[in-house]
């Protein structure tokens, strides 16, 4: 059971490159969630989908895309990569509100 | 708007010593709580939550955490600190019965063990 799945797990881009970061969950939960980490800013939400095709901006979407053809996958996208995208970025999943999240390890990104 | 605060940005405490944590949040009503921990390089790691009924709650690695409504906080405590419980810790708030809704996280306190 590998719970929450995170590939890669890190890369580098250059400035103006694109990438798809893949969360992959074996745990049949209905909900999903992007968020990126920056020192001292916590984890704030990218996109998140509540089911299967379906996606929602959250806090900080601009330069992101996301789709969810699977229920078991998230894509996360960055069309054209900006040094200001570097950050960790998690995936994480849950079965309903009260349960919490299961998160990914992390995928570590550096844009240069 | 929901929002979550953890006051204290880094904490160093002795080996053996007690441990508090604090957050507070900002909810209409009263939310789902969560605490996370976040070892280094590691993704992270549900400690214990707070939906309702007994206002304290216990969780994994001997960490509880105490619901007050009247301060709006859910501080994390643990009675003796073991060194290999440094890492960095997560409040998050979430909004109850509308299910998919993002959780909101603080910005994160990160513990320090000392010798």
């Amino acid at each position: 059971n590998a719970g929450v799945t995170q590939t890669p797990k890190f890369r580098v881009l250059k400035t103006g490159q694109s990438m798809t970061l893949l969360c992959a969950q074996d745990m049949n939960h209905e909900y999903m969630y992007w968020y990126r980490q920056d020192p001292g800013m916590g984890l704030r939400l990218i996109h998140y989908s509540v089911g299967e095709g379906t996606t929602a901006k959250g806090e900080v979407p601009d330069g992101y895309n996301v789709s969810r053809l699977k229920k078991q996958n998230f894509l996360l996208g960055l069309e054209s990569a900006a040094p200001s995208q570097t950050s960790v970025y998690f995936c994480a999943t849950s079965p309903g509100p009260v349960f919490g999240y299961t998160f990914g390890s992390g995928t570590r990104l550096t844009v240069v | 708007a929901q929002s979550v605060t953890q006051p204290d940005i880094h904490i160093t405490v002795s080996e053996g010593a007690s441990l508090e944590l604090r957050c507070n949040y900002s909810y209409g009503a009263t939310p789902y709580l969560f605490w996370y921990v976040q070892s280094p390089g590691q993704g992270l790691q549900l400690l214990l939550k707070y939906f309702s009924g007994d206002t304290l709650v216990q969780g994994i690695k001997g960490f509880e955490a105490e619901f007050k409504r009247s301060q709006s906080s859910f501080n994390l405590r643990k009675p003796s600190v073991h060194w290999s419980d440094a890492a960095e810790y997560f409040c998050a708030v979430g909004a109850p019965n509308q299910a998919g809704t993002a959780l909101i996280f603080g910005k994160g306190t990160t513990l320090s063990v000392s010798s």
